[in-house]
């Protein structure tokens, strides 16, 4: 199984500053298809995980322009510009190039 | 509008039965496989499998073999998660999850369904 690895927690960041998350893959995510099988996800509490970002660097409908990803093949930065109240929540990587897909284990962002 | 609907929380004790359902509308039930994720207490996301909502056949992780089943309802737009055997262990919320066209991302998941396995 491919094994996605995150930090449990941010570094703490201050509402309107910027944030990074980290997430590594134990294999490449770089597919022959040139795409890379990367996912971010948002859980915010008591809520249902959402869509961030699909493909490593695609925004998902209706995901501020805030958030942006890239990577290489086997690590990957989640950033967030100009964090809000409303970006507080458990972030998940995921891959889904190979079957069982995997998720991190989430890293929760800590605002100052 | 997209939306799936999960059945209510499930109180439950060791060695017994249960069975959630994810009731989808607004789109064609039957052109996307439905994904099942379980979140423990406290805890991460694990992928369970997923269900080909044309055929029928299930793919399970490996450590969900054995005791997980999914199943269809496809009059009724429903996919339905069967935990037979119950185990403490099994406490969790079980959420449904529908990828997004030609991305594998799961874009659209249901409210979740809280599972207590409890004597």
């Amino acid at each position: 199984d491919i094994v996605m690895t995150q930090a449990a927690f941010s570094n703490p960041v201050t509402l309107g500053t910027s944030a990074s998350i980290s997430c590594r893959s134990s294999k490449s995510l770089l597919h022959s298809d040139g795409i890379t099988y990367l996912y971010w996800y948002l859980q915010k509490p008591g809520q249902s995980p959402q869509l961030l970002i699909f493909q490593m660097s695609n925004l998902a409908s209706g995901v501020p322009d805030r958030f942006s990803s890239s990577g290489s093949g086997t690590d990957f930065t989640l950033r967030i510009s100009r964090v809000e109240a409303e970006d507080v929540g458990v972030y998940y990587c995921a891959q889904n190039l190979a079957l069982p897909w995997t998720f991190g284990g989430g890293t929760k962002l800590e605002i100052k | 509008q997209i939306l799936l609907v999960q059945s209510g929380p499930e109180l439950k004790k060791p060695g017994e039965t249960v069975k959630i359902s994810c009731k989808s509308s607004g789109y064609t039930f039957t052109n996307y496989g439905m994904n099942w994720v379980k979140q423990a207490p406290g805890k991460g996301l694990k992928w369970l499998g997923w269900i080909n909502t044309c055929t029928g056949e299930p793919t399970y992780a490996d450590d969900f073999k054995g005791r997980f089943v999914f199943s269809l309802e496809a009059s009724a737009s429903t996919a339905s998660l069967q935990i037979n055997d119950l185990k403490n262990e099994d406490t969790a919320t079980y959420f449904c999850a529908r990828p997004m066209i030609a991305t594998r991302a799961f874009a659209f998941w249901g409210q979740g369904t809280l599972v207590t396995v409890s004597a």
